[in-house]
């Protein structure tokens, strides 16, 4: 099993639309959790980190299922400019972030 | 200064030539990091620093490449005798220190390398 695995996509959705990404993790012991967006030829931007409670910021609801070992987000009533790549990281204390290779999303009008 | 710098932003250099990236990080963060992605790839995670604490490596992909970080703040990525294959965006990143909290990373815009 890959360290973590992001469906690559690309999810295609109308604007207004509900769309939620999946990342699965290997290592059962990492502590900490995040979620990236990653604009074209540009860096990769903190979106939100991924607490054990799940946690909300505004449309975005990032959730961690521990048992099954995968973290999601939700984006609710997507706008055109949500399109982006969306990477996960997650990692142990003192270790760097791993990130999964991204999923791609395009909102349209 | 306000967020991650490197430099230089473009670099094109000859098959076997030396390049050297520079980072500066966050003031204030102790953890500094490289990572390299290649077109249509994700984020390969190269070397870790943390503090005055021996470096994590083991993302390095050949001893043709090393890194090192002076006074705690600035680093630079070395690669020597530059091979095809080294074509990549590096990609800088710093934060607090992740052994004590959960901190997400700040990237700088990168270094685009192109080696023909």
């Amino acid at each position: 099993r890959k360290e973590v695995e992001q469906d690559p996509g690309p999810f295609n959705v109308p604007e207004g639309a509900t769309v939620a990404f999946n990342c699965t993790y290997s290592n059962s012991a990492s502590q900490s959790f995040f979620w990236y967006r990653q604009d074209c030829r540009k860096e990769p931007k903190l979106l939100m980190s991924v607490y054990s409670s799940g946690n909300e910021d505004g449309r975005f609801t990032a959730q961690l299922n521990r048992a099954s070992q995968y973290i999601s987000l939700l984006i609710r009533d997507s706008k055109l400019s949500d399109s982006a790549t969306y990477l996960c990281g997650f990692n142990q204390a003192g270790t760097a972030l791993i990130f999964g290779k991204g999923t791609t999303l395009s909102v349209s009008s | 200064g306000a967020g991650v710098s490197q430099s230089p932003s473009n670099k094109v250099t000859e098959k076997g030539k030396d390049v050297e990236l520079r980072c500066d990080p966050i003031s204030g963060h102790t953890a500094l990091y490289w990572y390299r992605q290649s077109l249509g790839q994700g984020l390969e995670f190269l070397i870790y620093f943390q503090g005055n604490s021996a470096p994590d490596k083991s993302g390095l992909p050949s001893d043709r490449f090393s890194a090192e970080r002076t006074g705690g703040s600035v680093s630079t990525l070395t690669i020597q005798r530059t091979q095809q294959e080294d074509s990549a965006v590096y990609l800088c990143a710093s934060s607090f220190d992740s052994r004590i909290g959960v901190y997400g990373y700040t990237f700088g815009s990168g270094t685009r390398l192109t080696v023909v």
